[in-house]
């Protein structure tokens, strides 16, 4: 198993839906976890990171961590076409600093 | 606040000259920097981890000797594309980490094309 696994996608949604992303992740990378949203051509950038347990709310964005089932998810509410992108998961091992990417999700929302 | 910059945002070079492109994180002390490369539409993949003041630390399967990697100070890393040929034209990426929860980030990247 990869260390952190995410199915490439694409993800379409229409506007205004609820998009749901989603990554498993392997026992060695178990300590933080990120999401990243990258548009075409452009760098990643840190939209949520979540360290324990349970969810965690920013704005439209809802990261939920579930450590037993090895799986942190992504919830994008209300979507918009801008958001439109491809996310990228990462977790950093325990004991490390290098994050662990996975090889993202490409999220396509329609009008 | 954690602003990254990159310079240049894109460069066009010779088959055979070298590159050097420039990390800095401008409101925020990185001890340790990340440098990634990008081809289309594939995933990040991770070239080395640079710290300051020391030997950066290179994945493996990238030529250390190719790409030079110095972190000078807490703010700034440099990577340096020595004898660049068309095989290394890429989207260059850095990151820098910021406190204790590894939150890591990305500059805008430098987009090189060796002709």
């Amino acid at each position: 198993q990869k260390e952190v696994e995410q199915n490439s996608g694409p993800l379409s949604v229409p506007e205004g839906a609820i998009a749901s992303l989603n990554c498993t992740y392997s026992d060695r990378v178990s300590q933080s976890f990120f999401w990243y949203r990258q548009y075409s051509g452009k760098s990643p950038e840190l939209i949520m990171s979540i360290y324990s347990n349970g969810d965690k709310e920013d704005g439209r964005f809802t990261a939920q961590l579930n450590k037993a089932s090895q799986y942190v998810s992504l919830l994008i509410r209300d979507s918009q076409p801008s958001d439109s992108a491809t996310y990228l998961c990462a977790g950093v091992t325990g004991g490390s600093y290098i994050p662990t990417f996975g090889r993202g999700t490409s999220l396509i929302v329609h009008p | 606040g954690a602003v990254v910059s990159q310079h240049p945002s894109w460069v066009i070079c010779k088959s055979g000259t070298s590159v050097k492109i420039e990390c800095r994180s401008l409101d925020f002390q990185a001890t340790t920097m990340f440098w990634y490369r990008q081809f289309p539409k594939q995933s990040l993949m991770l070239m080395a981890t640079s710290n300051e003041g020391s030997k950066a630390t290179y994945e493996q399967g990238v030529e250390k000797d190719k790409f030079l990697i110095n972190h000078a100070s807490l703010t700034l890393s440099t990577l340096t594309v020595t004898s660049a040929h068309p095989e290394d034209s890429s989207f260059y990426i850095c990151s820098a980490g910021r406190g204790g929860g590894n939150e890591q980030y990305f500059g805008p990247g430098t987009r090189l094309t060796v002709t």
